[in-house]
């Protein structure tokens, strides 16, 4: 059973325009958002998290957004840049029990055309 | 500071073959994991440890062991590899703390003919 989803498996953008990835999830227990993005050949870095007592963290061009009653997160991306071609993951963490443990998403591919 | 070191970068394996995949840490962190990432999956945890002696299955833990006798290393063991095993395989430290936020490793990527 996935917990945490991302249902788009990709993403095509311009450059300059506003790139919006989505994630679900079902454990309530939640408490910790995170989003990772992973060039190829490279490991996942961290991008943004947020806490589930907030419905919105920003830091430069990305904010993550929280509905925690549709159980929904998303990342926006403004304005976007080719640099920011790559994979991104959106994982959760139970805070209470983490021990440095999170969940992930299947990724999705963002692509952001010149 | 390197962060979170992982060798190799690249292996090739035969079926039954046995190997360790070696991950070390220099940020003094509590937490090591291991998670693998495969095409349409994301990342899933294999093992983790909460600290030196102590170690926990992850979601898939199954043809893997792992051991942690330092706080800097957290080697992942294939015992009997099997072509299921190919994946790209990453090692990630954390600190303690709600937030659970990891930091990876390079990544190593395997295969199993």
């Amino acid at each position: 059973d996935q917990q945490v989803k991302q249902n788009s498996p990709s993403l095509s953008v311009q450059e300059g325009r506003i790139s919006i990835l989505n994630c679900d999830y079902t454990n309530s227990m939640f408490d910790y958002f995170l989003w990772y993005k992973k060039y190829p050949a490279e490991g996942p870095t961290f991008l943004i998290s947020i806490s589930s007592i907030k419905d919105k963290n920003e830091d430069g061009r990305f904010t993550v957004f929280l509905n925690k009653s549709a159980k929904h997160l998303s990342l926006h991306i403004v304005p976007s840049q080719p640099g920011d071609s790559a994979v991104y993951f959106c994982a959760a963490s139970d805070g209470g029990t983490s021990y440095g443990k999170l969940t992930f998403g299947q990724g999705t591919i963002l692509t952001v055309h010149p | 500071n390197a962060g979170v070191t992982q060798t190799p970068k690249f292996q090739v394996l035969k079926t039954g073959q046995s190997m360790t995949l070696q991950c070390a840490q220099d940020m003094n962190h509590e937490y090591m994991s291991w998670y693998r990432q495969d095409p349409g999956m994301g990342l899933r945890l294999i093992h983790y440890s909460v600290g030196a002696g102590i170690t926990d299955q992850g979601e898939v833990p199954n043809g893997y062991n792992v051991s942690r006798s330092t706080t800097e290393d957290f080697p992942l063991r294939l015992l009997s590899a099997a072509p299921s095993q190919t994946s790209v395989y990453f090692c990630a430290s954390s600190y303690s703390g709600p937030e659970g936020k990891l930091f990876f490793g390079s990544g190593t990527q395997l295969s199993v003919l």
